[in-house]
């Protein structure tokens, strides 16, 4: 597609719930990102890929988080046994190169809501 | 330890009323210095990208400056449809982004 997307766009569950969060990213963008943003804040790093290799989880703030990028293209963010304090809008970024001098492209980020 | 900090956090202008945002970073061997604009419910929108000190971007009613301390986005003559807030984000290594809190601005016609 002409940019990336992400779904859902909304998510609600209880807690105790598994969630799985898609990133579809732009064609051929070798670098991947996953974000945590509160309401009022920056994005916070969560986790990187280049291509289909994690190379930086160090973001993800407990091992109830779990990402993948098996193919090199579509990520998935999986969040188990959710807690309230996981409620936040997700956004899932690429950019085309992997040295940190290219711009990223976000998507509309998934609002997840754990009551 | 690498940090981006803009201010103000938050800026009402009239229509037509003129201001600069401003983001200070320190971070070591910059990469780039991005800007982007994010609407309420949206990803953020990316709007410029400098990668030395003395470098100038324009894009209709923006500019973006850059300084080995900070970066400057300047407004020019806004208008109500340039609500919206504004984050910035310096790169140190390959992939680290680091980004500032946003200045949310409210241009009032």
């Amino acid at each position: 597609g002409a940019g990336v997307s992400q779904s859902p766009r909304y998510k609600v569950a209880k807690r105790g719930q598994d969630v799985a969060l898609r990133c579809d990213p732009i064609s051929g963008h070798v670098s991947l990102f996953w974000y945590q943003q509160a309401l009022g804040q920056g994005p916070e790093f969560l986790t990187y890929f280049q291509n289909e290799a994690q190379l930086d989880k160090s973001g993800l703030p407990s091992d109830r988080f779990f990402a993948e990028r098996p193919e090199g293209s579509v990520s998935t963010l999986k969040i188990q046994r959710t807690q309230q304090e996981d409620s936040a809008v997700y956004l899932c970024a690429s950019s085309a190169g992997g040295r940190g001098n290219q711009p990223q492209h976000f998507g509309d980020g998934t609002r997840l809501s754990i009551l | 330890e690498d940090q981006v900090t803009q201010s103000p956090e938050a800026l009402r202008l009239q229509e037509g009323e003129s201001s600069s945002l401003n983001c200070s970073y320190t971070v070591s061997g910059l990469r780039g210095l991005f800007w982007y604009r994010q609407d309420p419910g949206k990803g953020p929108e990316f709007l410029f990208t400098l990668y030395s000190a003395g470098e100038e971007k324009e894009k209709e009613r923006l500019k973006a400056t850059l300084t080995k301390k900070e970066s400057f986005l300047h407004i020019t003559a806004p208008k109500p449809e340039d609500s919206a807030t504004y984050l910035c984000a310096a790169t140190s290594g390959t992939y680290k982004y680091i980004f500032g809190t946003g200045t949310r601005l409210k241009v009032l016609a």
